[in-house]
């Protein structure tokens, strides 16, 4: 079992829609959760990182951890064409990232 | 402020032969990080730097795989010698602090490297 796990989608939406992109980690040792954006040939983006359950928000995203599930989530709203990226979950206990495969978003004019 | 730098962004070799990754952090991270996608699978964790010294290279697949960071600064991944499963993508990434707020990590855009 993977200690983390994620829909490789792809998820096509149109402009405008609410996206929401989920992990599930089997680790209660994790306490650091990131989200990051990656487009075709580019490195990893950092987008949101929280340490502790509840929301976090910045701008059109939010990201929600539930450690007592074991549960992340990062949604956006009025998604853009631009946001047509891949999205990977990421958590750490210390230092290492232990990452998600990546959820492909696909934003539709 | 430069980002994370890597260098080749792609390099194509033949199996047996020897290849070096090169990655230059964030001016003032001393944590350096390697990481490791290969097709269809999650981007996989190498190997950690503190400055000079290794902290973690739990991720290392083999001894084909050598890790250094000269006097704390740039590093380079020397593969040697290559095999075909070593394909993929590699991925550098540095940070200021440690297992706290401030410590998130910021990666560069990777190189590609292909045996053939």
């Amino acid at each position: 079992q993977k200690e983390v796990e994620q829909d490789p989608g792809p998820l096509s939406v149109p402009e405008g829609a609410i996206v929401s992109l989920n992990c599930t980690y089997s680790n209660s040792a994790f306490q650091y959760f990131m989200w990051y954006r990656q487009y075709s040939r580019k490195g990893p983006e950092l987008l949101m990182y929280t340490y502790s359950s509840g929301n976090k928000e910045d701008g059109r995203f939010t990201a929600q951890v539930d450690k007592s599930s074991k549960y992340i989530s990062l949604f956006i709203r009025d998604s853009q064409p631009s946001d047509s990226a891949t999205y990977l979950c990421a958590m750490k206990e210390t230092d290492k990232l232990i990452f998600g495969t990546g959820t492909r978003l696909q934003v539709f004019p | 402020e430069a980002g994370v730098t890597q260098f080749p962004s792609h390099s194509v070799i033949e199996k047996g032969q020897t290849v070096t990754l090169r990655c230059d952090p964030i001016s003032g991270h001393d944590n350096l990080y390697w990481y490791r996608r290969v097709m269809g699978k999650e981007i996989k964790f190498l190997l950690h730097f503190v400055k000079e010294s290794k902290q973690d290279e739990s991720g290392m697949p083999n001894n084909r795989f050598l890790a250094e960071r000269t006097g704390g600064t740039y590093s380079t991944l020397k593969v040697q010698p290559a095999e075909l499963e070593d394909s993929g993508v590699y991925f550098c990434a540095s940070s200021l602090f440690r297992g706290r707020a401030g410590s998130e990590a910021f990666f560069g855009q990777g190189t590609r490297l292909t045996v053939v």
